[in-house]
Parts: structure tokens; C-alpha cells; sequence
């Protein structure tokens, strides 16, 4: 599996945007890279994923660089319920069900009134 | 639809003893993967199951084991409970052996062993 790499903490002001930056230098062509986020004492919940195109969605965009080496999860208005750990991992897609998933320790974001 | 339910919530045993834990995916969903969370290692990956077969696992010994039953539900079973156990057990399903949108993950079964 491929590792990330992810800041231990960020903090960011209430309504502006979070960055959060992901690096996953060994990514293979077949891995996608995917965001959760756990709030305190809930289980982990998903946000967005994506393989090389930039994607958005409801809750966030996802920018992957062109060399997929590095990623970013940006919450664009941030609110105080925003505040998690937020886990970027990558996993391969279509590889006969292959579920292994390696989560680091993911980044603290602080929302901050 | 409801969501992933894990039973118990809250666990308390002790050294020694063993412990089984319940997890009820989505319904229609096949896969059920399990994690061990702790505050040292992070959100670590127990093993995956899918229509009944365990089709990974990872590096946890072999006290750590689990099941599937024909309906999806799935237990993990702990034999000879050590400190070290103590963590919060996250069940986390998807809807076939893929993933398309992620998992879903249920609220967790915190055990704290004595």
C-alpha cells in the first residue's frame, strides 16, 4: 500500500477556506486517493475521492497535482462542526474486492471562531 | 437506510477473557471490513470480509478473528484479551467489493480491558 503523509495539526478561521495537504509520492497508477474524517468519538466518515482529475462535491474539493504525488482537501467556508481529523489515504480501485485500507494518524484541523 | 450498528457500545473486560463484537452493514451491502483505533497506532486495518470469506486481514495475531454470516452481519471475536487491547473497534462496510463512494463506517464498540 501506499503511505501518506499528512501534517499533525492545522488550524483555520470560521468561514474561510481549509487546505488540508496530503503527499503520497509512491501512489501507484491504480490507487486512488480518498478523504475521511472522524469527529471526536464517531466513526470516520467519507468526504471525496478522486484518481487524477480534481473533484468537488457537496462538502469539499479534492485537487490532485498532475503527477499525483500530492493531493489537497479544501473545505471551502469552514465551520466550527468541521473540526476532525481528517485521514487521506489511498487504495487500489477494481482489484478484486481488495479492501485493505492504511489510515495514518490524519490531521487535527481546528476551526477556530 | 440505516446506517452501520455496532453492538455493544461500550465494553469492559477483563485480562484474559474474551470478547465478541457485533456489526450490522447497510443492508445491501456485502462488504465489512474491521479496524482497531488507539491513540498510539492510529486507525489500523483487522481484516475484510465479503459474501461469508475473509479476503484480507492484516498484521494482528491470530487472536484477533472474525466471521461473516449469510445476512452480511459480521463479529469479531477476541480470544485471551491483553492491555494492549483496549480500543475503540470501528466496523466499516460497502455496498459490493468495491468502493466506489468509500466506506461507511458504524459509531465504533470501545473496549477497555482491566
Amino acid at each position: 500500500d501506499a503511505k501518506t503523509t499528512q501534517p499533525t495539526s492545522m488550524d483555520c478561521a470560521e468561514g474561510r477556506a481549509a487546505n488540508l495537504p496530503c503527499n503520497h509520492s509512491t501512489i501507484s497508477g491504480n490507487e486512488y486517493v480518498y478523504w475521511y474524517r472522524q469527529i471526536h468519538s464517531q466513526g470516520p466518515q467519507y468526504i471525496i475521492h478522486g484518481l487524477k482529475n480534481n473533484e468537488t462535491n457537496e462538502m469539499a474539493s479534492l485537487i490532485i497535482t498532475e503527477d499525483r504525488k500530492s493531493s489537497t482537501l479544501i473545505l471551502p467556508h469552514a465551520t466550527l462542526r468541521d473540526t476532525a481529523v481528517y485521514y487521506c489515504i489511498v487504495r487500489p480501485m477494481n482489484s478484486g474486492g481488495y479492501q485493505k485500507v492504511t489510515f495514518g494518524t490524519g490531521t487535527k484541523l481546528q476551526v477556530i471562531p | 437506510k440505516a446506517g452501520v450498528t455496532q453492538t455493544p457500545r461500550y465494553l469492559i473486560k477483563t485480562r484474559g477473557q474474551q470478547v465478541t463484537l457485533s456489526c450490522s452493514p447497510i443492508s445491501g451491502h456485502r462488504s465489512v471490513s474491521w479496524y482497531q483505533q488507539t491513540p498510539g497506532q492510529g486507525l489500523q486495518f483487522l481484516f475484510e470480509y465479503f459474501s461469508e470469506t475473509q479476503r484480507n486481514k492484516g498484521n494482528f495475531p491470530g487472536r484477533f478473528s472474525g466471521r461473516q454470516f449469510s445476512n452480511s452481519r459480521s463479529e469479531m471475536n477476541v480470544s485471551t484479551l491483553e492491555l494492549g487491547d483496549s480500543a475503540l473497534y470501528l466496523c466499516a462496510s460497502s455496498p459490493t467489493g468495491e468502493v466506489n463512494r468509500g466506506q461507511y463506517f458504524g459509531p465504533g464498540t470501545r473496549l477497555t480491558v482491566t
